[in-house]
């Protein structure tokens, strides 16, 4: 299975900090990489998928780069209504896996 | 719109099994994979499996292949999960999520005697 790993594990920011999360795969996910928000008690949320491309209704605050293994999620302006834990997920192999998870507070 | 709407919470005893449901509206699940997700308590998001509604194809994590079995009824538009020989390490939230873009808002299990 391909492993998924998100740095940092926690991070704090201000809001209006530009923020960036960190996903790395053991091997080439041809850009099959899509991020997740998740807020406490709530299901995940889709926020980009396929690397790069922002799913609809999400605000254009959210930002996604990367190829080969190594991908991130660029929040430009953090906003309080971003505290929540984010997840990258691969759809590449046959079988699929989430990172560990990257939860985001204030400071 | 597109609403996925899963079954309520399930108390199971070790060594039973559970069966969840997960009713779409808004879209034919012939058109799309279905797949199942959960979170243990305070943990992170694993991904269980997935089936093609339209042929009823099947795709397990390695980890979930003695665990989870997934079908679904096209004429209902509802995907089900079967968990069995349930141990308390399976007490979790499980989710249905359309395509990976759309969830479920979960179903907990609670595996206690």
């Amino acid at each position: 299975d391909i492993q998924m790993t998100q740095s940092p594990s926690v991070l704090s920011a201000s809001v209006g900090d530009r923020v960036t999360l960190n996903c790395k795969a053991s091997q080439n996910i041809n850009k099959y990489l899509n991020w997740y928000q998740q807020k406490l008690g709530e299901a995940p949320k889709l926020l980009i998928y396929n690397t790069n491309n922002l799913q609809t209704g999400i605000p254009s605050r959210f930002s996604g780069s990367g190829s080969g293994t190594d991908y991130t999620l660029t929040i430009s302006s953090l906003q309080p209504e971003d505290v929540a834990t984010y997840f990258c997920f691969q759809h590449n192999s046959w079988t699929w896996t989430f990172g560990g998870g990257t939860k985001l507070e204030l400071k | 719109e597109v609403q996925l709407q899963q079954s309520g919470a399930e108390l199971g005893k070790p060594g039973t099994s559970v069966k969840l449901s997960c009713k779409v509206s808004g879209y034919n699940i012939r058109n799309t994979y279905m797949h199942w997700v959960n979170q243990r308590p305070g943990k992170g998001l694993e991904w269980i499996g997935r089936i093609d509604p339209a042929n009823g194809n099947t795709i397990y994590a390695e980890k979930f292949k003695s665990k989870a079995t997934l079908t679904a009824d096209t004429s209902s538009n509802t995907a089900y999960m079967q968990l069995s020989q349930l141990k308390s390490d399976d007490t979790a939230i499980y989710f249905c999520a359309m395509g990976m873009a759309y969830w479920g808002q979960g179903t907990l299990v609670t595996v206690s005697s």
